[in-house]
């Protein structure tokens, strides 16, 4: 089995910051997601990478960059953090580089900016 | 891009009774369509799946309908029981393309 470690757990932020969350997979997995939860939205794609160093701009990807500079990690940063935003940033991971395989998700990274 | 509707945001039944949650999808090039489970304060983990080959698919009490005609697709989950508490995602998706999930559906089983 493997695991998806994201960091922070929590990140507090400022109207404006910059912020970056870390997510590291030890699956061996090709594909890594990136979607926001939000209540009663379900969840949305901001970026996924295929491999290492690909990017792929998902449905809400305005107001993000992300990075995979290796095939185990994949970050987010939010480039201006919106006053009162609050959410939950779950990282994902499958094998392959289709869209026909399973997901693993890790356990989030909740944002609220002050 | 693919757009997916969950109809039911939340969803009560009797413990021992059947529960069905639907979704609808738009592209019709989507093929394969998870289902994921989220429990209180967890994440999400997948639960059953159905590829666009098959119109019907069972794993024990889970069972996922298929209807590519109206691009709608279920889960059933007969003989609830307390444990199937939490919030299911539906999500649909191509090759080559990540998911789309769905709003999600709350269901509470009540004893």
């Amino acid at each position: 089995g493997g695991i998806i470690t994201q960091t922070p757990k929590f990140l507090i932020g400022q109207e404006g910051q910059k912020l970056t969350l870390k997510c590291q997979q030890n699956f061996n997995h090709d594909t890594m997601y990136w979607y926001r939860q939000d209540s009663g939205k379900g969840l949305r794609l901001i970026y996924y990478s295929i491999t290492e160093n690909d990017l792929q701009k998902g449905d809400l990807s305005e107001g993000y960059d992300a990075s995979r500079e290796k095939k185990s990690s994949f970050s987010l940063t939010v480039t201006s953090a919106q006053k009162n935003e609050m959410a939950v940033f779950l990282c994902a991971s499958s094998i392959g580089t289709g869209g026909q395989n399973t997901l693993y998700f890790g356990a989030g990274t909740r944002l609220s900016v002050l | 891009g693919e757009k997916v509707e969950q109809h039911e945001s939340t969803l009560s039944v009797r413990e021992g009774d059947s529960a069905v949650i639907n979704c609808t999808y738009t592209d019709t090039a989507s093929s394969y369509f998870p289902w994921y489970k989220q429990e209180a304060g967890k994440s999400l983990h997948f639960v059953i799946d159905i590829r666009s080959n098959v119109d019907r698919k069972q794993s024990q009490r889970l069972i996922v309908l298929l209807d590519k005609k109206a691009k709608r697709f279920s889960l059933h989950i007969t003989a609830t029981q307390p444990e199937d508490s939490a919030i299911y995602f539906c999500a649909a998706s191509k090759d080559n393309n990540a998911p789309r999930f769905g709003a999600g559906t709350k269901l509470s089983v009540k004893p």
